[in-house]
């Protein structure tokens, strides 16, 4: 099983600053790595797939980088409603594992 | 525009069993891979299980190999999960999710996800 690792687990930011989220795997998953963003009592939505492709409707501040078992999501700058949990989730061998999450809180 | 409905959750005695039921709409379903992903009240997601566009390739997590069975039905459009011998670590919400595909090339993200339906393992 990939473990994926998160960090840190809790972000601490105003609006208007950049946020960077950093998810590791235990192992290589290429470029087979996804983001989500999860709001309380809502499925998580799909920001970034294949490591650097914005899903449908995500807005350009929405950035991920990365490959192999190194990957970040980028935020630019903070809007009110980017405060939430973010989670990266990968594929490989047709078995999926998501990260545990880092919360994007307000300062 | 895609829409998933989960139903079937509920409470359930430890060592009990639920079937779980997703009806797709709004989309070609067997063109589809689907998943179904839990989540424990204060936890991120765990991915469940996985089926194939025909239903002949099904995976699952080991913390569910073997208790739990998923299925499809591709002429009702919907996704199942057997559940069996559940335990109170099964506690969670269930959502079923869709695979996300572009015009040519399918990847390992989940693009369409439903409400979810609570499973509560309790005696």
């Amino acid at each position: 099983e990939i473990v994926l690792t998160q960090s840190p687990a809790t972000l601490s930011l105003s609006p208007g600053e950049r946020a960077t989220l950093s998810c590791r795997a235990s192992q290589s998953v290429s470029s087979s790595l996804a983001w989500y963003q999860q709001k309380p009592g809502q499925p998580p939505r799909l920001l970034i797939y294949d490591a650097s492709n914005r899903a449908t409707g995500i807005p350009a501040r929405f950035s991920g980088s990365g490959s192999g078992t190194d990957f970040t999501l980028v935020i630019s700058s903070l809007e009110p409603e980017d405060f939430a949990a973010y989670y990266c989730q990968q594929r490989t061998d047709s078995m999926y594992s998501f990260g545990q999450g880092t919360k994007l809180e307000i300062k | 525009e895609v829409q998933l409905l989960e139903s079937g959750g509920g409470l359930v005695q430890p060592g009990g069993s639920l079937r779980l039921s997703c009806a797709a709409s709004g989309l070609t379903f067997n063109n589809y891979a689907m998943s179904w992903v839990r989540q424990a009240p204060g936890k991120g997601p765990e991915w469940v299980s996985a089926i194939g566009t025909t239903g002949s390739g099904t995976y699952y997590a080991d913390s569910v190999k073997g208790r739990f069975t998923i299925s499809r039905d591709n002429s009702k459009n919907t996704l199942y999960l057997e559940m069996s011998s559940l335990r109170a670590e099964d506690t969670a919400m269930y959502y079923c999710a869709k695979r996300y595909c572009s015009t040519s090339t399918c990847y390992g993200a989940f693009d369409s996800w439903g409400q979810g339906t609570l499973v509560t393992v309790s005696s």
